[in-house]
């Protein structure tokens, strides 16, 4: 059974303080590591899609890495407008198409 | 990517009644859409897939006589709570696969709210 830890639940930061997300992640056959960023009362909105280990991607203020056993998100010198949760998921290969999610970190950036 | 309308945005509907939630993929055609269910300060739960032109597969645990699915046409699936409860309170939100099958487009969301 797939299954995606994420840490911290909620994460406080000052406005241009850098930090981290991380989203631990145990699958049978990894097909792809999704983040997104969800605002409350709407629908996820993606960010980014890793594939195998050692890939980056970058949008931003924000970079996503992979390893085998976890993934990262980066904030650099956060803004305000980044307050929201951010939502890890992964797609195994031993099911369909479908989506097993982490149950977010909230991020909160203070002016 | 593909761009995904979910109506209602939110609902407020007498325990006993029954309530439709539209997912429309306005680009795209969808052979596939996910519905999941979200609750407070909790991941989204898959409940099913739904699969135009034929049954949806629902998850262990999801009632298939309470969650009715209906994917008729390749833009339009929907998810009908029958015989609505308090308990059925969430917050649910679809999901399309676009383009090459590894990308997710979801809704907006529908806020249920069961008194």
């Amino acid at each position: 059974e797939d299954q995606v830890t994420q840490s911290p639940e909620a994460l406080r930061l000052q406005e241009g303080e850098s930090s981290s997300l991380n989203c631990s992640y145990t699958v049978s056959g990894l097909r792809g590591l999704f983040w997104y960023r969800q605002d409350p009362g709407k629908g996820p909105e993606f960010l980014f899609t890793l594939y195998s280990a050692g890939e980056e991607k970058e949008k931003e203020r924000l970079k996503a890495t992979l390893t085998k056993k976890e993934s990262f998100l980066h904030i650099t010198a956060p803004k305000p407008e980044d307050s929201a949760t951010y939502l890890c998921a992964v797609r195994s290969g031993a099911g369909s198409y479908q989506l097993t999610f982490g149950k977010g970190t909230k991020l909160s950036v203070i002016p | 990517g593909a761009v995904v309308s979910q109506h209602p945005s939110w609902v407020i509907c007498k325990s006993g009644t029954s309530v439709k939630i539209e997912c429309r993929s306005l680009d795209f055609q969808a052979t596939t859409m996910f519905w999941y269910r979200q609750f407070p300060k909790q991941s989204l739960m898959l409940m099913a897939t739904s699969n135009e032109g034929s049954k949806a597969t629902y998850e262990q645990g999801v009632e298939k006589d309470k969650f009715l699915i209906n994917h008729a046409s390749l833009t339009l699936s929907t998810l009908t709570v029958t015989s609505a409860h308090p308990e059925d309170s969430s917050f649910y939100i679809c999901s399309v696969i676009s383009g090459t099958g590894y990308g997710y487009t979801f809704g907006s969301g529908t806020r249920l709210t069961v008194v």
